[in-house]
């Protein structure tokens, strides 16, 4: 399962930290992801966190890379997302999902299979 | 980067047979799998599709997905519509560090 929250009103230029509380499965071996959708639009990818067993690294879409940071407390189970210089096309329900992973017993690959979503959080960048 | 391209909307009656293309501009469709998703109104997604062809525990073998190399599309096939298949659907498929979404079809089940 997972609960994101966090979201909210906030100013352009602002910054708003979103949390997601995983439970129910070894958090510490998933991938995570966020995805966002605007009001009335489509999905949108947002970003990526490997493991840390696969380095703990991460990847960004072009829109929000260098504004965005996931983040992930394994001993809390929790994924965070600190999104900064926010802008008003950053309004959105923001899903925390788990990537499933192919594993055999020395490797699992990865193909950006989104199986669990969490219910959202709605952030609205607005002055 | 690429972008992938789905029909605004599809329509069919129940007990019918739709098809949602989802064509990928740039890079061959068979070389990433191809996942498909179900978003009903105030819901979060749910998977249909996964690897182009698989169908998660509980998804009815009405939903089928399949890949058409000579088009560089993927296609999500539901046969015997019925009206709970009213939702968006978004395909969806990645490069090395990119996970990339199609902008969503509508399906009404009329």
């Amino acid at each position: 399962q997972l609960v994101e929250s966090g979201g909210g009103l906030v100013k352009p230029g602002g910054s708003l930290r979103l949390s997601c509380a995983a439970s129910g499965f070894t958090f510490k071996n998933a991938w995570m992801n966020w995805v966002r959708q605007a009001p009335g639009k489509g999905l949108e990818w947002v970003g990526r966190i490997k493991s840390k067993t696969n380095g703990g690294t991460t990847d960004y879409a072009a829109p929000v890379k260098d504004r965005f940071i996931i983040s992930r407390d394994d001993s809390r189970n929790m994924l965070y997302l600190q999104l900064n210089s926010l802008k008003t096309e950053d309004t959105a329900v923001y899903y925390c999902t788990t990537e499933y992973g192919y594993c055999s017993s020395t490797t699992c690959h990865y193909y950006f299979y989104m199986d669990v979503w969490g219910k959202g959080t709605t952030v609205t960048v607005s002055s | 980067n690429f972008i992938l391209t789905q029909p605004h909307s599809v329509s069919g009656s129940p007990g019918k047979t739709v098809t949602i293309a989802c064509a990928r501009s740039r890079g061959n469709i068979a070389n990433d799998y191809v996942h498909w998703y179900q978003q009903r109104p105030g819901s979060s997604p749910t998977t249909v599709i996964y690897e182009d062809n698989q169908r998660p525990s509980g998804v009815p073998d009405r939903f089928s997905g399949s890949i058409d190399s000579s088009s560089n599309s993927a296609s999500l096939t539901i046969s015997g519509l019925k009206t709970e298949d009213e939702a968006v659907y978004y395909c969806q498929s990645y490069d090395a560090t990119n996970a990339v979404f199609g902008g969503g079809t509508k399906l009404t089940v009329l």
